[in-house]
């Protein structure tokens, strides 16, 4: 079975200041890796995927993410956060073949002005 | 944009009551899913469903829940007795394809259990 950690529950970070929020997965298997950004009080939107190749991905909203296969991470990434940046970031995978996504606890990612 | 909807947005029931959640998928897509949140908790996966039928299920789906697809577009999830421990935001999500396709997710509705 896969599973998914992200150690930061919450990450507060300046207005313009770069931020990175980590995870870290395991499993046995080949997986395809998400992260998905949730709004105050609406549903999971998709900011980027990695499912081969390049192991640098862009996503939405300036966002991009890193798969490192021999330290099992997906860090995401962002240069230059913004207030509306605030949300709750969820890491994910989905084992190849499979259908079931398993998130990890998400981060708060709080913008101060 | 096509995109999931979920009614209602709030459900409030009593305890041991059903509860009826209703999602309209993405009208091509062909696999569906149904997501929990209990409050301050991760988003668990409940079920995965295709060509009509389960293919994925996690033990969180019990006896006490079904899904049906009961015509050409909407896809439901019953809950038959709800418990105090249902109460959770729940997300409906489709996708065209299996494993590698973009599963889009719902706004959710979220279900309080008195």
């Amino acid at each position: 079975a896969q599973s998914v950690t992200q150690l930061d529950s919450q990450v507060p970070v300046f207005e313009e200041a770069p931020v990175e929020l980590r995870c870290n997965y395991s499993s046995s298997v080949s997986v395809y890796l998400f992260w998905y950004v949730q709004y105050p009080n609406q549903g999971l939107q998709l900011l980027l995927k990695y499912l081969s190749g390049s192991t640098l991905v862009k996503g939405i909203n300036g966002f991009e993410a890193e798969f490192n296969k021999s330290q099992t991470s997906f860090h995401l990434r962002k240069p230059s956060v913004h207030i509306s940046d605030t949300a709750e970031y969820f890491c994910a995978v989905i084992r190849r073949g499979y259908q079931k996504v398993t998130f990890g606890t998400g981060t708060k990612l709080q913008v101060i002005p | 944009e096509p995109e999931v909807t979920q009614t209602p947005s709030h459900q409030v029931t009593q305890m041991g009551q059903e509860v009826i959640l209703r999602c309209v998928p993405i009208s091509n897509h062909l696999y569906f899913y149904w997501y929990r949140q209990i409050l301050g908790q991760k988003v668990e996966f409940l079920v995965s469903f295709y060509n009509n039928e389960i293919s994925e299920k996690s033990e969180i789906f019990d006896d006490q829940f079904s899904v049906e697809r009961p015509d050409g577009s909407n896809f439901t999830l019953k809950i038959r007795s709800t418990k105090l421990e249902d109460s959770a935001m729940y997300f409906c999500a489709s996708t065209l394809g299996q494993g590698a396709g973009e599963q889009f997710f719902g706004p959710g509705t979220r279900l309080t259990v008195l």
